[in-house]
């Protein structure tokens, strides 16, 4: 597509539950991210796929957070046993290295636990 | 890490005046961008600009790389200007599009 898409666009779930996240990135980008933003903070970084290279995943906060990506397509962000902290917007966004690695975002999905 | 520190934290402006934000960033970068995130939360990539200038309509951007900082004006506000703006910066190596973001700056552009 023309955009990065992200499904689904809200979530809303019980504390304890699995929720999986959904980026298809735009067609031909090697890199794909993942960000969280808490309500009024800044972007804080998740994890990075680049190629068939593995994958940078420093940001992730615990071991409850897992993502993957097929090939250079969508990629699936998932949290295990959500608890109340991991209410936020999880952003994807993707890049190439032929437009130097400028980010296009999606428009993101907000994940509430309650 | 690398640390990102954006000014003013909030800005307010009537339409038509100008403007300047600022990142300042703690080490040696090859990879900076500024985005716009709009009230409605879309983000939106303005320049990429590890060093130098650039201008795209009544937006500049410059970046001092051997100092540490970059400036992004904004001329002639609009009200749809209002949103928060981020500066984010990455240092290379394997992770070379990896960013660090700053806190932003809110900007409000009243009519």
């Amino acid at each position: 597509g023309a955009g990065v898409s992200q499904s689904p666009s809200n979530k809303v779930t019980e504390k304890g539950k699995d929720v999986e996240l959904r980026c298809d990135p735009i067609s031909g980008h090697t890199a794909l991210y993942w960000y969280r933003q808490r309500l009024g903070q800044g972007l804080e970084f998740l994890i990075y796929f680049q190629g068939n290279s593995a994958p940078d995943k420093s940001g992730l906060p615990s071991d409850r957070f897992s993502a993957e990506r097929t090939g250079e397509s969508v990629s699936t962000l998932t949290i295990q046993r959500t608890q109340q902290e991991d209410s936020a917007v999880y952003l994807c966004a993707s890049s190439s290295k032929t437009a130097h690695y400028g980010y296009t975002f999606g428009s993101g999905t907000r994940l509430t636990v309650v | 890490g690398i640390q990102v520190e954006q000014s003013p934290p909030d800005l307010i402006l009537q339409e038509g005046a100008n403007s300047t934000l600022r990142c300042n960033f703690s080490d040696s970068v090859n990879n900076l961008q500024w985005f716009h995130q709009n009230p409605w939360g879309q983000l939106i990539n303005l320049f990429y600009i590890p060093s130098g200038t650039k201008q795209n309509g009544r937006l500049s951007a410059t970046t001092v790389a051997t100092e540490r900082y970059s400036l992004l004006y904004i001329s002639s506000s609009q009200t749809t200007d209002s949103g928060v703006y981020f500066c984010a910066v990455g240092a290379g190596g394997t992770s070379y599009g990896k960013l660090t973001f700053g806190q932003g700056t809110i900007l409000t552009v009243h009519p």
